[in-house]
């Protein structure tokens, strides 16, 4: 069974500060998709990035990037220049290529500090 | 942009009471989920759905759970016999295939069993 662990329950930072959010995960599959989501107190879930599995190269997306180690099965998810609406839950995710089970972690609780 | 809409925003029910729970997914979408996150906590995968029947489903979607597409538009989460513990937001979420693995999130029901 695939499982995935965030094992930061809460990180604040200071705004316009960099801060990384750790996430691990454990599957024997070799083809499968990593997410990081974003929960506001609005409460609806946002797709924050995506990586495909077989792709080497780290995903980015603006002020998002994150570190994949295939061989570690790690996915962390660093935040630049942070900003007072990253105040939110975050979440990482995982799912099987060809699988309709997407799991996902316990969590983060990032705060933004001005 | 198009969007999961999910009806009602915040369900109130007596303990034992049938409670249903509607989402409009995407309408290209082929894949339907929900999960349940309790208060605070872990966002849960309860059922996946394609192709007219439930293709995967986790341990907590028991027989007091059932899903179902009766109109080629709306997927419904029927909870038989609630109980207190049922308390959560109920979040349906769609994809539209295996390609890009995004899951695209509604705002929630939230359920209270008093």
């Amino acid at each position: 069974a695939q499982t995935v662990t965030q094992s930061q329950p809460e990180m604040s930072v200071q705004e316009a500060e960099t801060v990384t959010l750790s996430c691990t995960y454990d599957t024997s599959e070799s083809n499968y998709y990593l997410f990081w989501y974003k929960q506001p107190p609005s409460r609806q879930m946002i797709l924050v990035i995506r990586q495909e599995a077989y792709k080497q190269q780290n995903a980015t997306e603006n002020r998002f990037s994150v570190n994949f180690q295939k061989a570690a099965k790690s996915f962390s998810l660093k935040i630049s220049d942070s900003q007072l609406g990253d105040t939110a839950m975050y979440f990482c995710a995982f799912i099987l290529y060809n699988n309709n089970d997407m799991r996902f972690g316990a969590g983060t609780r990032l705060t933004v500090k001005p | 942009e198009p969007e999961v809409t999910q009806t009602p925003s915040h369900q109130v029910t007596q303990m034992g009471q049938e409670v249903i729970l509607r989402c409009v997914p995407i309408s290209n979408h082929l894949y339907f989920y929900w999960y349940r996150q309790i208060l605070g906590q872990k966002v849960e995968f309860l059922v996946s759905f394609y192709n007219n029947e439930i293709s995967e489903k986790s341990e907590i979607f028991d027989d007091q759970f059932s899903v179902e597409r009766p109109d080629g538009s709306n997927f419904t989460l029927k909870i038989r016999s609630t109980k207190l513990e049922d308390s959560a937001m109920y979040f349906c979420a769609s994809r539209a295939g295996t390609g890009t693995g995004e899951l695209f999130f509604g705002e929630g029901s939230r359920l209270t069993v008093l």
